[in-house]
């Protein structure tokens, strides 16, 4: 059982390139999110999914997009990279965060890092 | 004021001891709360899990929400090399995503 999976594991852009994260997970989740994690800020969330075709944004959404096509894969663009988009990027998925005693796990992949010259 | 605050730290402990790791938050709307286990370099992964208020234990570990207080803590007893890591507590109401602390670094020495 693969989890939650991120493509790539390490990208380096220069400024003003574009790129697509890939995240795909087989645990017919429901809800998919994109943080970010920087040193001394925490988790931030992006953009987040609560299911296939819907998106939402989170708490820092500028300069990114996302699609949830299908419902396994949730993919985050970013249309021209920054120095400031520099930071590791975590992909999660959960059976949803919803109803009263459901369980409202995140499941994580293992991070991409990248970096922005 | 940020929703989740929770103290960077780094906080370094001897082998056995206990450890306190406290969080925040200001939404009194929060249902779940949840501590996060990340050791360097990988995604975070699930520790302990706590629908409203009240103590959970899992092992040397113990979950507690004050939701009168928004204030939620996690307990490490005996604490272990293999316990350093960032631990960061997470919490959401129904129909959300989870909001995160920023982590506190814990490091236990033997």
């Amino acid at each position: 059982n693969a989890g939650v999976t991120q493509t790539p594991k390490f990208r380096v852009l220069k400024t003003g390139q574009s790129m697509t994260l890939l995240c795909a997970q087989d645990m017919n989740h429901e809800y998919m999110y994109w943080y970010r994690q920087d040193p001394g800020m925490g988790l931030r969330l992006i953009h987040y999914s609560v299911g296939e075709g819907t998106t939402a944004k989170g708490e820092v959404p500028d300069g990114y997009n996302v699609s949830r096509l299908k419902k396994q894969n949730f993919l985050l663009g970013l249309e021209s990279a920054a120095p400031s988009q520099t930071s590791v990027y975590f992909c999660a998925s959960s059976y949803s965060s919803g109803a009263a005693g459901m369980n409202t796990e995140a499941f994580f992949g293992q991070g991409t890092r990248l970096t922005v010259v | 004021q940020k929703e989740v605050e929770q103290d960077p730290g780094p906080l370094s402990v001897p082998e056995g001891a206990i450890v306190s790791l406290n969080c925040t938050y200001s939404n009194s709307a929060f249902q779940y709360f949840m501590w996060y286990r990340q050791y360097s370099r990988k995604g975070p992964e699930l520790l302990m899990y706590t629908y409203s208020s009240g103590n959970k234990e899992d092992g040397r570990f113990t979950a507690q929400v004050d939701k009168s207080s928004k204030y939620i803590s996690l307990f490490i007893r005996d604490s272990q090399p293999s316990d350093s890591a960032t631990y960061l507590c997470a919490m959401n109401q129904a129909g959300t995503a989870l909001i995160f602390g920023k982590g506190t670094t814990l490091s236990v020495s033997s």
